[in-house]
């Protein structure tokens, strides 16, 4: 069983729409969780941790449900700019040595 | 803004030839890793480096693969004998310790003939 699961997509929005990927984990000992966004041939860059109480940064708000096991991430407002893969990562608790990174989720924001 | 940087940007080598991969990380961070993507695929953790020695490795990393941090700025990833199937993108990644925030250096493409 994969670590860290997306859907694929792609998801594609005109622009302005809200649109949301989920990402599940398999491991209960997952800690900390992370959305990340890679451009095409980029790397990776954080967009933001994602906290137990859940965050919001700007039009991004990430939750987290536990006793799923899944993160989410909403973008409200959809640029065409927020075209990317989203990458869910985690990594295990009281554990710098090790993150696992989902496959990507593709949004294409059309105008 | 502090980044990591990495050289070359891109490589090209024949089989069974090594590279060597160079990345600095950001200054003050503790945490060292190397990552690889090959091209439509996931990004795969290699290996993981702190307090100058390797902290986890995956089953990727086998001993074809080297690290080390030779003089506390570089942090260098040796492929000795390089197969097709190594042809991927290379990235490197620090993390200060404080969060586990990783920042990525912008990638070696490594293409093997």
């Amino acid at each position: 069983r994969k670590e860290v699961e997306q859907d694929p997509g792609p998801f594609n929005v005109p622009e302005g729409a809200t649109v949301a990927f989920n990402c599940t984990y398999s491991n209960s000992a997952s800690q900390s969780f992370f959305w990340y966004r890679q451009d095409c041939r980029k790397e990776p860059k954080l967009l933001m941790s994602v906290y137990s109480s859940g965050n919001e940064d700007g039009r991004f708000t990430a939750q987290l449900n536990r006793a799923s096991q899944y993160i989410s991430l909403l973008i409200r407002d959809s640029k065409l700019s927020d075209s990317a893969t989203y990458l869910c990562v985690v990594n295990l608790r009281n554990n710098f040595n090790k993150f696992y990174f989902g496959s990507g989720t593709k949004l294409n924001v059309k105008p | 803004e502090p980044e990591v940087t990495q050289t070359p940007s891109h490589q090209v080598t024949q089989m069974g030839q090594e590279v060597i991969l160079r990345c600095v990380p950001i200054s003050n961070h503790l945490y060292f890793y190397w990552y690889r993507q090959i091209l439509g695929q996931k990004v795969e953790f290699l290996v993981s480096f702190y307090n100058n020695e390797i902290s986890e490795k995956s089953e990727i990393f086998d001993d074809q693969f080297s690290v080390e941090r030779p003089d506390g700025s570089n942090f260098t990833l040796k492929i000795r004998s390089t197969k097709l199937e190594d042809s991927a993108m290379y990235f490197c990644a620090s993390m200060p310790g404080a969060s586990y925030e990783q920042y990525f250096g912008p990638g070696t493409r490594l293409t093997v003939t």
